[in-house]
């Protein structure tokens, strides 16, 4: 079993509705999650990060965490043509914050 | 501005032949990682340090081999035992709130 699991999509959604994402882990101890944006040929950019059970939003993006399902979301509201991008989720394996990372979730949002 | 500098940005390698990635940073971090990145695969760990002169091994150390001689800096080197190099290389610094990222080397053997 991976560590971070992913839909490797690619996920095709209008502009101007709602993309989700999902990411599932396997280490119930862990503590940190983060998500990634990673437009092609460039590295990954840091949008979200969450560690407490429930929701957090930052603007267009909600990161939703269920540690008892072991399972972590991402909402990207309103979709834009920019946020084509591939997704990855990371999850802190300990305290020395090694991450592991998802295989990426790709979206497109079509104009 | 502070940030993470990776050099280059492309680079090519022939069979045999060690390389040397360049990472720098000016962001004052303790704990430094370098990743390799293959299409359709998530990031894996090669190695981090998290204080000069200290280093471990990542989940995919066999072939490549580091130094942290500086808080600066942190190279990587692949070494002609890296039977498939062809990557995209990203080294990373910790803040409070996850990983910085470098803009990464792709290295491609020739």
């Amino acid at each position: 079993q991976k560590e971070v699991e992913q839909n490797s999509g690619p996920l095709s959604v209008p502009e101007g509705a709602i993309a989700s994402l999902n990411c599932t882990y396997s280490d119930r101890g862990s503590q940190s999650f983060f998500w990634y944006r990673q437009y092609s040929g460039k590295s990954p950019e840091l949008i979200m990060f969450i560690y407490s059970n429930g929701d957090k939003e930052d603007g267009r993006f909600t990161a939703q965490l269920n540690k008892a399902s072991q399972y972590v979301s991402l909402l990207i509201r309103d979709s834009q043509p920019s946020d084509s991008a591939t997704y990855l989720c990371a999850v802190n394996r300990g305290n020395d914050y090694k991450l592991s990372f998802g295989a990426g979730t790709t979206v497109t949002v079509r104009a | 501005d502070g940030g993470i500098t990776q050099s280059p940005k492309y680079l090519f390698r022939k069979e045999g032949q060690n390389v040397t990635l360049s990472c720098e940073q000016n962001l004052n971090h303790d704990a430094m990682y370098w990743y390799r990145q293959d299409p359709g695969q998530g990031l894996r760990l090669i190695y981090y340090s998290q204080i000069v002169n200290d280093f471990q091994k990542g989940d995919i150390a066999e072939g490549y081999s580091v130094s942290r001689e500086k808080k600066e800096s942190f190279p990587l080197t692949v070494t002609s035992a890296q039977k498939n190099p062809t990557a995209f290389y990203l080294c990373a610094s910790i803040t409070s709130y996850g990983y910085t990222f470098g803009s990464g080397t792709r290295l491609t053997v020739v």
